[in-house]
């Protein structure tokens, strides 16, 4: 079955460690990205990346950083930068072909906790 | 800049008819998206719009208007597992990423 898949589901981390997360298409799709969700509130844009060895900084990139090395992954490290780590992270992946319909694919999402 | 606004909140009734809303400013466009996202899970896809008019998809229709910068997602006979929020997204070019806006809160009563 092709789909997206995230891990760890839950992850917890005391303050000043970095941590790396997970992220894993076989989709085929080139472009992948990267968001954080905080309760209540809509998806905001962390990373995202169009073509391997590409990617590009979206609105919060501060205190992240992410890698494109294969078609199929894209793990994102939170380090010990991000002021605020504690929140719900979702990956995505979608094609770049020109599509009817070029919609996103939801990861089942991360939630990290900084203790 | 990028812009996309929806209401916060919304309440409907079981069986009723709900329009959720949905408006953007964004240096281009390459199609409008809404996601349907249950507590604590992904978002899935809903609809797609990228011309002007209405996508009908069963209990789920999607109109936009491209000069107005407006869409709105409707919700018909609505069911208790439609209880969750509703996010609106624009793909601002072709290629480019994705910019979602807030999203909106629906609670279905019985």
């Amino acid at each position: 079955d092709g789909g997206i898949t995230q891990s760890p589901k839950y992850l917890f981390r005391k303050e000043g460690q970095n941590v790396t997360l997970s992220c894993e298409q076989n989709l085929n799709h080139d472009a992948m990205y990267w968001y954080r969700q905080d309760p209540g509130q809509g998806l905001r844009l962390i990373y995202y990346s169009q073509i391997v060895n590409d990617f590009q900084k979206g609105d919060i990139a501060e205190g992240y950083s992410v890698s494109r090395e294969k078609k199929e992954s894209f793990p994102l490290t939170v380090t010990s930068a991000q002021k605020n780590p504690t929140a719900f992270y979702l990956c995505a992946s979608s094609h770049n072909r020109n599509r009817k319909e070029n919609e996103q694919f939801f990861g089942p999402g991360t939630r990290l906790t900084v203790l | 800049g990028q812009n996309i606004d929806q209401p916060t909140e919304m309440t409907a009734t079981e069986g009723a008819i709900v329009q959720i809303n949905c408006t953007y400013q964004t240096s281009g466009f390459n199609g409008l998206f809404w996601y349907q996202q249950h507590a604590g899970e992904a978002p899935t896809f809903l609809s797609y719009n990228v011309l002007d008019g209405l996508e009908e998809k069963g209990r789920f229709s999607s109109f936009l208007s491209r000069s107005k910068g407006y869409s709105y997602l409707l919700l018909k006979e609505l069911q208790m597992k439609d209880s969750a929020s509703y996010l609106c997204a624009v793909r601002a070019r072709y290629g480019q990423n994705f910019v979602f806006g807030p999203g909106t809160r629906l609670s279905v009563l019985p």
